[in-house]
């Protein structure tokens, strides 16, 4: 069964320093993987994608890490502020197949920055 | 262009009332899906659909039925709401380009719904 799991399942740091969040994916046949932030109360919204053949983007103060082989993903967020505060959601896509949910989505890790 | 539309934002229901959720996009895109958000649990996929006329079933499909009868809309049906049904719903909409298929879906702001 296709899974992704996030770690940790929440996470409080203080504004200004950075953290990282943790995907594993069990997705196969891989596509592509996708970090979106979710603000309270909103839909998620996408923040950066990687592909088989990556293994780093950024997005301003977000970097993403992907590792095909072993099959993980971090999202390393630097001196973080107070609007960085949502649940962060890692979601994998596998090559449509018959049968197969198009879209995996992980639990999220639950980010919370404090002055 | 507006995106991913839901109506209705809120909704207070009693059990074995119905009711339907819709949810409509102007991106043209060949995916839909509608989710459901409960504290602790993550999305959780209802059921999609991966063109007019099509619909499959999710990780929780029991209790709800949908139809996509324009590729536009996609709509969620709740024949008799219990109290477990009580959640955030999200439809979300991806496009499909040659043979992989593109990660980003597109979110409506959710429906808050409360079955008492």
């Amino acid at each position: 069964k296709n899974q992704v799991e996030q770690s940790p399942q929440s996470l409080i740091i203080l504004e200004g320093k950075n953290c990282t969040l943790q995907c594993n994916y069990t997705v196969s046949p891989f596509s592509n993987l996708r970090w979106y932030k979710q603000d309270t109360g909103r839909g998620p919204v996408s923040l950066t994608i990687m592909t088989f053949s990556e293994n780093t983007k950024s997005n301003g103060r977000y970097t993403a890490t992907l590792d095909a082989d072993t099959k993980q993903s971090s999202l390393h967020i630097t001196a973080s502020q107070l609007s960085d505060s949502a649940s962060y959601i890692c979601v994998v896509s596998d090559v449509m197949s018959s049968g197969n949910t198009p879209l995996v989505f992980g639990k999220g890790t639950r980010l919370s920055v404090i002055a | 262009n507006a995106g991913v539309t839901q109506t209705p934002k809120f909704r207070v229901l009693k059990t074995g009332q119905s009711m339907t959720l819709l949810c409509a996009q102007d991106m043209n895109h060949e995916y839909m899906y509608w989710y459901r958000q409960d504290p602790g649990m993550g999305l959780r996929l209802i059921h999609y659909s991966v063109g007019e006329g099509t619909t499959a079933k999710g990780e929780v499909p029991d209790g709800y039925n949908v139809s996509r009868l324009k590729k536009q809309n996609f709509l969620l049906g709740l024949e008799s709401a219990a109290p477990s049904q009580t959640s955030v719903y999200f439809c979300a909409s991806s496009y499909y380009r040659g043979n992989r298929m593109n990660t980003e879906a597109f979110f409506g702001q959710g429906t808050r719904l409360t079955v008492v």
